[in-house]
């Protein structure tokens, strides 16, 4: 298996733009997460979803972003409109079933907000 | 709120020494830890885990230790290796808790020729 796929893998954009990060899971996984990473915060959870239907989005920061899960194999987060203090490694990861299987973290997407 | 802690940011240890990396928690519902390696540009690699009902457990080269008293969690690496610099993060878990992982802030490992 070629673990968990992200795309793409460095993103630079201007604040007020779009901007869409992309997540294929490992197949027959059926939770996946995305999370962030800085070196302020660390790692945060930002949302998780079993089944493709969100559990736990309370990790969302604001309105300017929203993710889904059309099936089980895409997931996309979006921020709209960007910002600076958005710049950060976004991370997706996918288990089994839940969080208290093991979570296999892909290679990250490297966002700059300028 | 509660959250996962770790003691010291950086370690540093010379080449087949023994290294420790230690962990604080303080979500005494918590009762599934995991341990994760990060090496630089890549995302977390699941090392280990360990679950409430357990003190110890053992891998290849780790062992990881859960003092449930003191709410305390510690990796072991033995005869450590160029390759196992990196940061490494505990984790936690509440069981049936529908929140993922809370992650520490993480040890960065330095290992010295």
């Amino acid at each position: 298996d070629a673990g968990v796929i992200q795309s793409p893998r460095h993103e630079v954009t201007e604040m007020g733009q779009e901007v869409t990060l992309r997540c294929k899971p490992i197949s027959g996984h059926n939770s996946l997460f995305w999370y962030r990473q800085t070196m302020m915060r660390g790692l945060e959870l930002l949302i998780y979803f079993n089944n493709n239907v969100p559990i736990d989005d309370s990790g969302m920061p604001e309105d300017r972003f929203s993710a889904k899960m059309p099936n089980a194999s895409f997931s996309t987060l979006k921020i709209q409109p960007s910002e600076p203090r958005d710049s950060a490694v976004y991370f997706c990861a996918s288990s089994f079933m839940g969080s208290q299987e093991t979570q296999y973290f892909g290679p990250g997407t490297r966002l700059l907000v300028l | 709120g509660e959250s996962v802690g770790l003691h010291l940011p950086t370690l540093s240890v010379q080449e087949g020494d023994n290294s420790i990396i230690n962990c604080a928690y303080s979500n005494s519902a918590s009762d599934y830890f995991i341990w994760y390696k990060q090496e630089s540009g890549k995302g977390p690699q699941f090392i280990i885990d360990i679950r409430s009902n357990m003190d110890k457990r053992q891998g290849q080269r780790v062992t990881v230790l859960l003092n449930k008293t003191v709410k305390h969690l510690s990796l072991q690496i033995a005869a450590t290796q160029p390759g196992d610099s990196a940061v490494y993060f505990c984790a936690e878990n509440i069981q049936g808790g529908a929140d993922g992982l809370t992650f520490g802030k993480g040890t960065h490992l330095i290992i010295q020729p």
